[in-house]
């Protein structure tokens, strides 16, 4: 099973730059979010999905964008790179099971550097 | 934004010894959910709790919903070297869409 399937694993960015985070799952979940890590830090909630058509933000999204036009994809643009936005990006997805919150997976995130 | 305050922050133990971790909060959860990052990897979900006073076991590894909801514990027995990484606590509310997550514990084994 693939799960949570992001891309690229590594990308160097010069300030400036763009570039879209790619972020598929396979398991059929209508749930989807883009966190970022910074080093030695917590995550942090950039953007969310709860199905196709319907995306919100979270705590940090200010020079992000995402979009949601299929269940399985959710990509992350960054449409003009900074320093700041230097970290590790992990998509994640979950389906909801009624009344009781269904767990969230992982994938095995994204190394930005912006130079 | 609502936090989720996780202690101890970091842990340096020796192989063998039993580890503790918890996650409170001033705010009622009805989930709450412990994982764990290897460094380079994404969160795996070690233990998912569902019902408050809930205590749930994965291997060595023992997770308890406090009984007030607004905290958690999880405790690792008898650590090995492959205990090493980050636990992340994370709680969420009836009806939210999102989970709120703690600051995490790092926790080192000396061999």
């Amino acid at each position: 099973n693939a799960g949570v399937t992001q891309t690229p694993k590594f990308r160097i960015l010069k300030i400036g730059q763009s570039m879209t985070l790619q972020c598929a799952q396979d398991m059929n979940h209508n749930y989807m979010y883009w966190y970022r890590q910074d080093p030695g830090m917590g995550l942090k909630l950039i953007y969310y999905s709860v199905g196709a058509g319907i995306t919100d933000k979270g705590e940090v999204p200010n020079g992000y964008n995402v979009s949601r036009s299929t269940t399985e994809d959710f990509p992350l643009r960054l449409e003009l790179a900074a320093p700041s936005q230097t970290s590790v990006y992990f998509c994640a997805s979950k389906r909801d099971r009624g009344g009781n919150t269904g767990e969230l997976f992982f994938g095995e995130g994204s190394r930005l550097t912006v130079l | 934004g609502q936090q989720l305050n996780q202690s101890p922050q970091s842990m340096f133990i020796q192989e063998g010894e039993d580890v503790s971790m918890n996650c409170t909060s001033s705010s009622i959860f009805n989930t709450w959910l412990w994982y764990k990052q290897d460094p380079g990897e994404g969160p795996v979900l070690l233990i998912a709790l569902y019902k408050a006073g809930e205590l749930t076991s994965n291997g060595r590894l023992t997770a308890q919903f406090g009984i007030t909801r607004k905290d958690s514990f999880l405790n690792i027995s008898a650590s090995i070297p492959s205990d090493v990484g980050i636990y992340f606590c994370a709680g969420q509310q009836q009806g939210a869409q999102k989970l709120v997550f703690g600051q995490g514990t790092r926790l080192t084994i000396n061999p």
